[in-house]
């Protein structure tokens, strides 16, 4: 499994636009780049997914160079409530063992501020 | 559509005393993985289920078993409690065939070991 290394926190003010991103040089042709939210004593919640180029949903991007070898996570006017632990990982959906098991670094922790 | 549930929400256990966990898996879903959380840091992969049988396991000692039954609802159960398995013990459930490798986790049962 590709090792993935991202800040352990950033601060952001409300309305901005906050870019986390991600390291995987190690990255295989069959991994795919996935992105999870996390709020204190919550379970993580699937945020955004992709192989490459960019992806874009309801909530975020996901911008991935032609290499792979990182990502960056997207959230376009960040308010308070997204102040969480953003965690990135890379994985294979068929490592050996069938379905895609997730491999959890220590995350970002973004602190949204008024 | 009902999602993840776990019980108990808290517990709390002597060393040396064995404990069992249940999730209720989302509709649908036929795959259930257990991940393990310790205080600031990211979710640790335990094992996963498939159709009732272990699909994958993590670096984790044979105390920690799982079963997953007919209806894909599953219990994690844990022997000889040691004080470093106090932790926050997520449930996440998935449809392997899905495209999206999306897992759905449930709120947790927080387990504290005295």
């Amino acid at each position: 499994l590709a090792k993935t290394t991202q800040p352990i926190s950033m601060d952001s003010y409300e309305g901005q636009e906050v870019n986390i991103t991600c390291s995987h040089n190690n990255i295989a042709t069959n991994d795919y780049i996935t992105w999870y939210q996390q709020f204190p004593s919550q379970g993580p919640r699937f945020i955004i997914q992709g192989y490459k180029t960019k992806v874009t949903n309801e909530v975020a991007s996901l911008f991935i160079p032609a290499d792979r070898k990182s990502s960056t996570l997207s959230l376009p006017r960040v308010s308070l409530s997204d102040t969480a632990v953003y965690y990135c990982l890379v994985g294979d959906r068929n490592s050996g063992a069938g379905s895609y098991q997730l491999t959890f670094g220590k995350g970002t922790k973004l602190s949204v501020i008024p | 559509e009902t999602g993840v549930t776990q019980s108990p929400t808290h517990l709390i256990k002597t060393r040396g005393q064995q404990v069992t966990l249940r999730c209720s898996s989302q509709s649908g879903h036929n795959t259930v993985s257990w991940y393990q959380q310790a205080l600031g840091q990211g979710p640790q992969f335990i094992f996963q289920y498939y159709r009732e049988e272990e699909n994958g396991r993590g670096n984790f000692p044979p105390r920690f078993s799982g079963l997953q039954f007919p209806n894909y609802s599953s219990e994690l159960n844990v022997n000889a409690l040691e004080l470093d398995d106090s932790a926050l013990y997520l449930c996440a459930s998935s449809e392997r065939e899905a495209p999206s490798y999306e897992q759905y986790f449930g709120p947790g049962t927080r387990l504290t070991v005295t």
